[in-house]
Formats: structure tokens, C-alpha cells, sequence
């Protein structure tokens, strides 16, 4: 049972460049979701996806980019990397809508701008 | 949109003790408050979550109180063991036609032997 897998789990880039983080769930969950998580913030929605080619902003999306061509996948891409985007990004699915569904995270993908 | 506090930041308990864990929220609408537990290096865990028409639920050695009226819900965790260390995120559903959650700011427990 896989689960939800992200990569890369470590990766330091620099300013300015384009970074793509990917996300792999074997569940089919129908929703998808990346968060962001930095000391004294929680973690806060970036995107989430109800289905396939259905995506919606969350509360910080400036500086993101989503797709989802298909179920299973979900990437998340910093097109210009800035060192404000410094931060752990969580990939996580649910079967259907946060109402009241579990929200199973992946292990995390630490992201490092200088 | 919803707006969620969670109290104290940091918290440490002798291995037995009972540890709290508070949170408020701002959107009265809000009918869904989980909890999760998130150990170093992964990602967080649902551990227990409560509906707003219940006032508390309890699982073994977790239970979970809300009070509607004042907007806050609470973590309990009693008879404390050193793998109950790790951080703790609250959360509540936001009203709009988002409908996902809101997570507070997580609190530390460290419970010491």
C-alpha cells in the first residue's frame, strides 16, 4: 500500500528558477491537496483538485502552479522561485471533501531557495 | 474566511500527567473540527475529530470537547506516554464554498520521562 508518495523529499535551488514538486497517490482518491507549512503558520492550502483537470486556489496560491491531467497525479510548480517560498510542501488526498473525510498527507517535501 | 488560534504553542508534561491543547475558531458555520498528530520528519495523522452536534468524543486515551456556544475546542490527552510527543494541529471547516480546512499553528508536547 503506497500511499501517497512526493518527490523530491530535499531540494535546494535558487532564486528564480522553476521547481516542480511531485505528488503520486495509488488510492484514486477523487480530492487532492498541497500545503505548505512554516514555523508559526500551520499548514496553509496552496491548491487543492476535486477531480481531474479541476483545480481551485487555497489561501497563498501567488507564486504556484498546479495541474492535474490525471487522478493519480498532483505537481506543484514554483515557476520563479523565490526565497519566501522556502518551506516543507505536503501533498495529501481524501476520498472526497474535507467535510468530515480524513486528509491522508504525504511525508513531505523540503524545499530550500537561496 | 475561517480563522483558527490554537494554545499554547508549546507544552511539556511528565510521562502519566493529562496534556490540553486549546483551540478557537471564528466561523460560527464551522461543523467539522479534526485533529492531527505529526511526528518528526513525516507528514500529520488524523487522530480523533469531532462534528458540531456532538460535544465530545473520546477514544482510549484522546478525547476531544467542543463548546459551539464559545466557539473553542479542546484536545485531551490523559495518562501521557513518551510517543505521545510530537506536534498537534487543530483544525476547523471553512464555510465557503471552498470547504476545506483551516489548520491553527500546532502546539509542541514533549512529554518528559
Amino acid at each position: 500500500d503506497a500511499g501517497i508518495t512526493q518527490s523530491p523529499r530535499y531540494k535546494i535551488t535558487e532564486t528564480g528558477r522553476q521547481v516542480t514538486l511531485m505528488c503520486h497517490q495509488t488510492w484514486s482518491h477523487s480530492y487532492m491537496f498541497w500545503y505548505r507549512q512554516d514555523l508559526g503558520h500551520g499548514l496553509r492550502l496552496i491548491y487543492y483538485s476535486a477531480a481531474a483537470d479541476i483545480t481551485d486556489k487555497g489561501e497563498v496560491p501567488d507564486g504556484y502552479v498546479v495541474s492535474r491531467s490525471k487522478t493519480e497525479n498532483f505537481p506543484l510548480t514554483l515557476e520563479s522561485a523565490t526565497r519566501s517560498q522556502t518551506s516543507v510542501y505536503f501533498c495529501a488526498s481524501s476520498p472526497r471533501d474535507s467535510a468530515g473525510n480524513t486528509i491522508y498527507f504525504g511525508e513531505g517535501s523540503w524545499l530550500t531557495v537561496v | 474566511g475561517e480563522n483558527v488560534e490554537q494554545h499554547p504553542s508549546t507544552l511539556s508534561v511528565q510521562e502519566g500527567d493529562s496534556a490540553v491543547i486549546k483551540c478557537t475558531y471564528s466561523d460560527s458555520a464551522s461543523n467539522y473540527f479534526p485533529w492531527y498528530k505529526q511526528e518528526l520528519g513525516k507528514g500529520p495523522q488524523l487522530i480523533i475529530d469531532i462534528r458540531s452536534n456532538v460535544g465530545e468524543k473520546k477514544d482510549q486515551r484522546i478525547a476531544v470537547t467542543l463548546n459551539k456556544t464559545a466557539k473553542h475546542f479542546s484536545l485531551h490527552i490523559t495518562e501521557t506516554q513518551p510517543e505521545d510527543s510530537a506536534v498537534y494541529f487543530c483544525a476547523a471547516i471553512s464555510s465557503g464554498s471552498a470547504r476545506q480546512l483551516t489548520f491553527g499553528s500546532g502546539t509542541q508536547l514533549t512529554v518528559l520521562p
